[in-house]
């Protein structure tokens, strides 16, 4: 069965320091990948998404994830957070195979104090 | 445009009795979803509804659990005999096809407490 894991349950940062959460999947075939994103008080809201092409996808708000294959990883990027970005972060996985769901992580919870 | 919306946003019920929880998806989306957030969890897959087809009901975790999507519109996710385990954020999605395709619009979530 797929599965994704997200290592870090909770991440504190200031404002400007760079971010890296982890996501990790098992799927040895081809994945579709998403991040979503739940501000305080809001709906989950796509970020970014990968189904083929550049490893390196870009998303909206700065943030943009890398595709690395042999690791099955799917890491989540942005050089220089502000206070805006704290939020819930869940990766999410497609195995494409015609199964119509997801499957999500555990979310990480960050925080960026000002 | 309108997102997806669902009610009741809170609901609390004793143990044992039955609850009906009700999705409104974005006009014209095909695809629905219904996710359960356990406190401390990821999003668990509960069923998906696709169109015409048959729903593919392969997470739901038991029998107590059952939804309906009518006339390809609305669905209600309804919770028999309801359980503290049953305790739970429910959330419903949709989207305008294919899980792997199309970006799943969420709705705000049902908050259920069974005590």
């Amino acid at each position: 069965a797929q599965s994704v894991s997200q290592h870090n349950h909770h991440v504190i940062l200031s404002e400007a320091a760079s971010l890296e959460l982890g996501c990790n999947y098992s799927y040895g075939g081809t994945v579709n990948l998403f991040w979503y994103v739940q501000y305080p008080g809001q709906h989950l809201q796509l970020l970014l998404k990968y189904f083929s092409g550049d490893p390196l996808v870009k998303g909206i708000k700065g943030f943009e994830a890398e595709f690395i294959k042999s690791k099955f990883s799917f890491n989540l990027r942005k050089p220089s957070v502000q206070w805006s970005d704290t939020a819930e972060y869940f990766c999410a996985v497609n195995a494409n195979t015609g199964f119509q769901k997801l499957v999500f992580g555990t979310g990480t919870r960050l925080l960026v104090s000002p | 445009g309108a997102g997806v919306s669902q009610s009741p946003s809170n609901k609390v019920t004793e143990k044992g009795k039955d609850v009906e929880l009700r999705c409104d998806p974005i006009s014209g989306h095909t695809a629905l979803y219904w996710y359960r957030q356990s406190l401390g969890q990821g999003l668990e897959f509960l069923i998906y509804f696709q169109g015409n087809s048959a729903p593919d009901k392969s997470g739901l975790p038991s029998d107590r659990f059952s939804a309906e999507r009518t006339g390809g519109s609305v669905s209600t996710l309804t919770i028999q005999r309801t359980q503290q385990e049953d305790s739970a954020v429910y959330l419903c999605a949709s989207s305008a096809g294919l899980a792997g395709t199309y970006e799943q619009y969420f709705g705000p979530g049902t908050r259920l407490t069974v005590t």
